[in-house]
């Protein structure tokens, strides 16, 4: 139990166009997703946190017009990456926190995007 | 504030022998602290966790941790690493009073036959 996917796992785009990513929580319902950002070996960086139903909150240095994060149902999130540019290239991992017991944090594949 | 620090960038170790990944955090509060796995382009996988209770934590793939309070440490151990272990590994704490995920840097662990 606990799979969470996501779609898809490669995107390559011109660069001044729009990409969504999906999170899907497959087997739970998930209240609050999370996105993250991960550089080239680098760490996990927290993007965004979404809650189903309400406006995601951003952490400090994201822009939430660039991000665009829609959480529509307990099992679905989306992050648009609007008018996308060469430095949003990046790997965007979502995470969801299951609902009961610990709230514990499962962890999607990952989406590697690359802007043209 | 809460703040993990994964102090080696690397480790690199014979197959056949112990592996140790370090870790030390920080938190305001009592922790809850973690170890993922990651292999190439994929997302986090998860090893092990310390919630509470016994001080050493049984994981996946063989692997344990042992949480130290004195030492804020939470190590990542495994006594008999094989090729397949070489990969990123990331600790990671948050604070029982949150529920957001703070990460350490990464290791990379290289194992060699």
């Amino acid at each position: 139990g606990a799979v969470v996917s996501q779609h898809p796992s490669r995107v390559i785009c011109k660069s001044g166009t729009s990409v969504k990513i999906e999170c899907r929580s497959l087997d739970f319902q998930a209240t609050t997703m999370f996105w993250y950002r991960q550089f080239p070996k680098q760490s996990l960086m927290l993007m965004a946190t979404s809650n189903e139903g309400s406006k995601a909150t951003y952490e400090q240095g994201v822009e939430k017009d660039k991000f665009l994060i829609n959480h529509a149902s307990l099992t679905l999130s989306t992050l648009t990456v609007t008018s996308a540019h060469p430095e949003d290239s990046s790997f965007y991992i979502c995470s969801a926190r299951s609902r009961g017991g610990f709230n514990e944090q499962f962890f999607g594949p990952g989406t590697r995007l690359t802007v043209l | 504030a809460q703040s993990v620090a994964q102090p080696e960038d690397q480790v690199n170790v014979a197959e056949g022998n112990p592996l140790t990944v370090k870790c030390t955090y920080s938190v305001s509060g009592n922790p809850y602290l973690f170890w993922y796995v990651q292999y190439p382009n994929r997302g986090l996988q998860f090893l092990l966790k310390y919630i509470t209770g016994d001080n050493l934590v049984k994981g996946s793939y063989g692997f344990e941790a042992e949480f130290n309070k004195s030492q804020t440490s939470f190590h990542l151990k495994k006594p008999s690493a094989l090729v397949s272990d070489s990969a990123l590994y990331f600790c990671a704490v948050r604070d029982v009073n949150d529920y957001k995920l703070s990460f350490g840097a990464g290791t990379t662990v290289t194992v060699r036959a």
